[in-house]
């Protein structure tokens, strides 16, 4: 079973700074999440990544394959933001899906 | 396309009674899932299946039943509610093939409440 490591736990950020999560994995895979869920909310797919780098407004997602290790940025960061953010990874097995515990954001305006 | 729709959001139940609560998917994914979120935590499988028939338990099986009879629908069961089964529950589903992954799909969560 997949190993799933977020960094950090919890991140309190003022508004407009540069925000780095990482996630590193033990095990090969053939795709990873980034999930974004806000405080009572539903749990929405922010990227899907099997190689290089993809870009959504803010949000920048990156995976190293052979590091076995993908990070989220956020630019010019913005109270709205503010929600916990899960890596999920995905092997080729059908029970192979693992989420890291997620990374606990808050932006202060 | 609705993507993945769980019903009902909310639900409250005594002790001993049972439930269903439902999920269908509209993007003929072959995978599906079923979770449950304890507050301040993270995600326990349930039960997966990886097409219509196939079933199987993940971490936290027991109270909980599931069938899977098409594609589309993967509805899970309580039996005999507890008090530990109050949660949050999602429903999500994705398709994992040769050359091709789809985006993993959450449900919108049931917040079931047992007293």
């Amino acid at each position: 079973k997949n190993e799933v490591e977020q960094s950090p736990q919890n991140l309190t950020a003022q508004e407009g700074e540069f925000i780095t999560i990482n996630c590193s994995y033990s095990v090969g895979i053939s795709a990873l999440h980034w999930l974004q869920q806000h405080p009572g909310g539903g749990i929405v797919s922010l990227f899907m990544l099997s190689s290089g780098k993809k870009k959504h407004g803010r949000l920048i997602a990156t995976i190293n394959i052979q590091e076995k290790h993908s990070s989220l940025h956020i630019t010019a960061s913005h109270p709205r933001d503010s929600a916990v953010y899960i890596c999920a990874v995905i092997e080729g097995g059908a029970d192979g899906l693992t989420f890291g515990k997620g990374t606990h954001l808050i932006i202060q305006p | 396309n609705a993507g993945v729709t769980q019903t009902p959001k909310f639900r409250i139940l005594k002790i001993g009674q049972s439930m269903t609560l439902q999920c269908t998917q509209d993007m003929n994914h072959n995978y599906m899932y079923w979770y449950r979120q304890d507050p301040g935590m993270g995600l326990k499988l349930i039960y997966y299946s990886v097409g219509a028939g196939i079933t199987d338990k993940g971490e936290v099986p027991n109270g909980y039943n599931v069938s899977r009879s098409t594609t589309e629908d993967f509805p899970l069961r309580l039996e005999l509610a507890a008090p530990s089964q109050t949660s949050v529950y999602f429903c999500a589903s994705y398709s994992l093939g040769t050359g091709y992954n789809s985006p993993l799909h959450f449900g919108n969560g049931t917040r079931l409440t047992v007293t």
